[in-house]
């Protein structure tokens, strides 16, 4: 148990919708990270957030975008969906400083159709 | 760029018998490295991690990497497996002079326990 829940833990959508999923962090956490695992694959660093800001992006187009919000919860939201992005989405909380550790929550299962 | 390469892709092991999980980094000095296990619909949880200092890093549920910064390897093993030790395994880089939560991982090693 991290202490890290994300919702929901299942979503099925159409290509070309929108859609937005939640993460709580862990209690004393200031910093999340969101990853994308497809099938197979490991994860992928998707952004980070610190104290509500972007400050670091993986290889991912503007229709992947973010929110954390002051009590360090989190949103991803992607829009245009298309099929790829079926995957699924990782949330990781931290504590910023030297030697942090991610805790990841269970992760949200996408399916585009 | 930093990449991973996790060689095996499955590696199937009797209970009991002792595991090594290969994994290969890229990355231009010595970077942040660390083992995760995923259970079936789980995220990730961290076996063990190495920053600096003694190269061979103990970590949780009887597991142990060493850093052969020679070898740019960080294998993972495990004297005796348990059935439990069923899961997928990652071996993911990070940079130390960047973020700690910008990790790279590998492809991923899927271990089956025969009992």
């Amino acid at each position: 148990e991290t202490g890290v829940t994300q919702s929901p833990t299942h979503l099925i959508k159409t290509r070309g919708q929108q859609v937005t999923l939640r993460c709580s962090s862990q209690s004393g956490h200031n910093t999340v990270s969101w990853y994308q695992q497809a099938l197979g694959q490991g994860p992928q660093f998707i952004f980070q957030y610190y104290r509500e800001e972007e400050n670091g992006r993986g290889n991912f187009p503007p229709r992947f975008s973010g929110l954390q919000f002051p009590n360090y919860s989190s949103e991803l939201n992607v829009n245009a969906l298309e099929l790829d992005d079926s995957a699924l989405y990782l949330c990781a909380s931290s504590f910023s400083g030297p030697g942090e550790k991610l805790f990841f929550g269970s992760g949200t299962q996408l399916s585009v159709l | 760029a930093q990449s991973v390469t996790q060689p095996d892709i499955h590696i199937t092991v009797s209970e009991g018998a002792s595991l090594e999980l290969r994994c290969n980094y890229s990355y231009g000095a010595t970077p942040y490295l660390f083992w995760y296990v995923q259970s079936p619909g789980q995220g990730l949880q961290l076996l063990l991690k190495y920053f600096s200092g003694d190269t061979l890093v103990q970590g949780i549920k009887g597991f142990e990497a060493e850093f052969k910064r020679s070898q740019s390897s960080f294998n993972l093993r495990k004297p005796s497996v348990h059935w439990s030790d069923a899961a997928e395994y990652f071996c993911a880089v990070g940079a130390p002079s960047g973020s700690a939560r910008q990790l790279t991982f590998g492809s991923g090693t899927q271990l089956t326990v025969l009992p």
